[in-house]
């Protein structure tokens, strides 16, 4: 059973500061990994996704990358700004055919202006 | 483009009341439906998901049912809820075509 853990629970940065957040999962026989935003009392909001065969994916100031053989996911965030404040969750989708996704609980960050 | 809706936005429901829940998604066609709940410190569970018409497959036994009457709406019901069924729920899906999902904005039930 495919198991997505994310260290840290929480972090707070100041403004300016770039940052990692960690994601870590089981079964290293995955399809995809999405990464996604939740802001309070809100739905989910995709970031990135990297297909099984990539090595990362970019976006404006987010950067994930993707180890398949070490089960491990990164999320980097290049200067970091108040807005970035949220909950980010990482998601494994562990096949094809497969219909869910496994979440990790997130971790909360703050940054502090 | 793709959109999905989902309501209400926030309900508060007493013990042993019904539920009804909506999601509908627009432009596109066939797509697979999930319903998702998140309780607090303990992430997303799937609950059910649906990839056509009045196909239901339920992934955790429980006191809610979902149900597919078209090929874009998706609900989740209960007949008598319970203080354990208070959450939030995040209805998603994902076309044939596409691969990642996309969420719904959210209800957060409140069982009292």
């Amino acid at each position: 059973k495919q198991e997505v853990t994310q260290i840290p629970a929480a972090l707070s940065v100041p403004e300016g500061e770039n940052l990692v957040l960690n994601c870590s999962f089981t079964d290293s026989a995955i399809y995809n990994l999405q990464w996604f935003r939740q802001d309070p009392g809100k739905g989910l909001t995709s970031l990135l996704l990297i297909q099984s065969s990539q090595r990362e994916q970019t976006s404006g100031r987010l950067n994930a990358s993707l180890d398949k053989s070490s089960g491990r996911s990164t999320l980097y965030i290049a200067a970091s700004q108040p807005g970035d404040s949220a909950t980010y969750l990482c998601a494994v989708r562990s096949g094809a055919g497969s219909y869910q996704l496994t979440f990790g609980k997130g971790t909360k960050l703050s940054v502090i202006p | 483009s793709q959109t999905i809706h989902q309501w209400p936005a926030t309900l508060v429901q007493p013990v042993g009341s019904p539920l009804s829940l909506e999601c509908t998604v627009e432009g596109t066609s066939n797509p697979n439906l999930y319903w998702y709940r998140q309780a607090a410190g303990r992430g997303l569970q799937l609950l059910f998901y649906s990839v056509g018409i009045g196909q239901i497959s339920s992934e955790v036994p429980q006191n809610l049912s979902a149900s597919r009457p078209q090929d874009r709406q998706f609900i989740l019901s209960s007949k008598k809820l319970l203080l354990s069924d208070s959450g939030f729920y995040l209805c998603a899906w994902i076309s044939r075509s596409l691969i990642g999902y996309t969420f719904g904005s959210g209800t957060r039930l409140t069982v009292v």
